[in-house]
């Protein structure tokens, strides 16, 4: 059965240190994988990731995939109180259709 | 442009009655695609429609079902509620061409059946 899996679930962190959040997953048919921001009701995009050992980055926010060990890391450096908010994982599957499978999310907490 | 909208915004039923959620697509997109999310946890894909009918459907009982209409909107429909259909339930649209990684989310209907 295809399954995402984050760690840790959740995570208090004080503001200005970096945090790393783990996704792992088991899927047939690997497309992509996505990282989302949900703050308050819908997730956001942060980044697609489709190639392995490719750091996508945004500001302060960072992203590579490993598919040889089907993994990827979020890195959020000098955190804001701002960056408060659940982080979703999610695997695109290629089968008939596709499908987007989403881990249960890290919940990042910054405290000032 | 207007993004994905959702009504209602908050609803309350009680166990037993039947809820129907609507959702309305980012200009342009064509396919739109419900999840729930309920609390602690990551969206859990319910089903999906394009052309108005349902291309695919995940791990949920006939109770839920849904309709697409000619302008692209949906409606997300559950019969029989029970106290677990209490959730976060989000519509999320998208090009068909493009697949689900690029879908944008609506903000969401928060559910609780009491």
């Amino acid at each position: 059965e295809d399954k995402v899996v984050q760690s840790p679930l959740s995570l208090v962190v004080h503001e200005g240190d970096t945090v790393t959040l783990n996704c792992s997953y088991e899927v047939t048919n690997f497309r992509s994988l996505l990282w989302y921001k949900q703050e308050k009701k819908a997730p956001t995009f942060l980044f697609m990731l489709t190639s392995s050992g490719i750091e996508k980055k945004s500001g302060r926010l960072s992203s590579i995939l490993d598919k040889k060990e089907l993994s990827s890391i979020l890195n959020i450096t000098a955190t804001q109180t701002g960056d408060s908010a659940i982080y979703l994982c999610a695997v695109e599957a290629r089968t008939s259709y596709d499908k987007v499978i989403f881990g249960p999310g890290t919940s990042l907490s910054v405290i000032p | 442009d207007a993004g994905v909208t959702q009504s209602p915004t908050h609803l309350i039923k009680t166990r037993g009655q039947q809820v129907t959620l609507r959702c309305s697509p980012k200009s342009g997109h064509d396919t739109v695609s419900w999840y729930q999310q309920a609390l602690g946890q990551g969206p859990q894909f319910i089903f999906q429609y394009y052309e108005e009918e349902e291309r695919q459907r995940g791990n949920f009982p006939d109770r839920f079902s849904g309709h697409q209409f000619p302008n692209y909107s949906s409606e997300l429909n559950v019969n029989a509620l029970l106290l677990g259909d209490s959730a976060l339930y989000l519509c999320a649209s998208s090009l068909i061409w493009q697949g689900s990684s690029e879908q944008y989310f609506g903000p969401g209907t928060r559910l609780t059946v009491t």
